[in-house]
């Protein structure tokens, strides 16, 4: 069966400090990911996603990159955190057909 | 603007009542999903809507998918405090399924 994880699951960072979320996918190929943010749980906005391994496509204009530097892995991260990045970050896949998306458990991300 | 306004944004209510969460836009969609999501977790989805007038049901929620496809309702028939959540529809755009679009969100309490 398939899993996604992502790590850590909350972190407390300053501003100006760099950031780096992992999240992989198992048992399956190829898959399509995603980064969302959801802000004082609410709606999620979507910020990257990646259709394959090197392409990264950004939704919205922003602090953070993405990056997938394998199949099964996706990266969001940041080189100097600011405050207005502080939220709740998804990491989700879809198998590329089909119309189900799956999420990860969520990474807590407070600056301060 | 919003492109799918849900309302209302919080509902408090009793073990047993019924209730209604709606999801509107002035676009029409080719699909339309809902999930449901508890504290410091990922969005589960609960149903996929894709046919104008079409009815779901799924124990006791019954989904409906407007006529015109530009709206839709999800109605819980006697309320469990286990149905506390935040409740929240979203739209697929472009070729990856994965890139949704979703609304701000219901935000229910049911009070035992």
């Amino acid at each position: 069966s398939q899993t996604i994880h992502q790590w850590p699951a909350t972190l407390v960072q300053p501003v100006g400090s760099p950031l780096s979320l992992e999240c992989t996918v198992e048992g399956t190929s190829n898959p399509n990911l995603y980064w969302y943010r959801q802000a004082a749980g609410r709606g999620l906005q979507l910020l990257f996603y990646s259709v394959g391994i090197g392409q990264i496509s950004s939704e919205v204009p922003q602090n953070l990159s993405a990056s997938r530097p394998q199949d099964r892995q996706f990266i969001l991260s940041s080189k100097k955190l600011l405050l207005s990045d502080s939220g709740f970050y998804l990491c989700a896949w879809d198998p590329g057909s089909g119309n189900t998306i799956y999420f990860g458990e969520g990474s807590w991300l407070t600056v301060v | 603007t919003q492109l799918l306004e849900q309302s209302p944004q919080f509902l408090s209510i009793q073990e047993g009542e019924n209730l209604t969460v709606y999801c509107n836009s002035s676009s029409v969609f080719s699909s339309l999903q809902w999930y449901r999501q508890e504290p410091g977790e990922g969005p589960v989805l609960l149903v996929t809507v894709v046919t104008g007038g079409e009815v779901k049901k799924l124990k006791r929620l019954t989904f409906q998918f407007g006529d015109a496809r530009k709206d839709s309702s999800l109605h819980i028939t006697a309320a469990q405090p286990g149905d506390t959540g935040l409740y929240l529809c979203a739209v697929a755009g472009g070729t990856s399924y994965g890139k949704l679009t979703f609304g701000q969100g219901t935000i229910l309490t049911v009070h035992p």
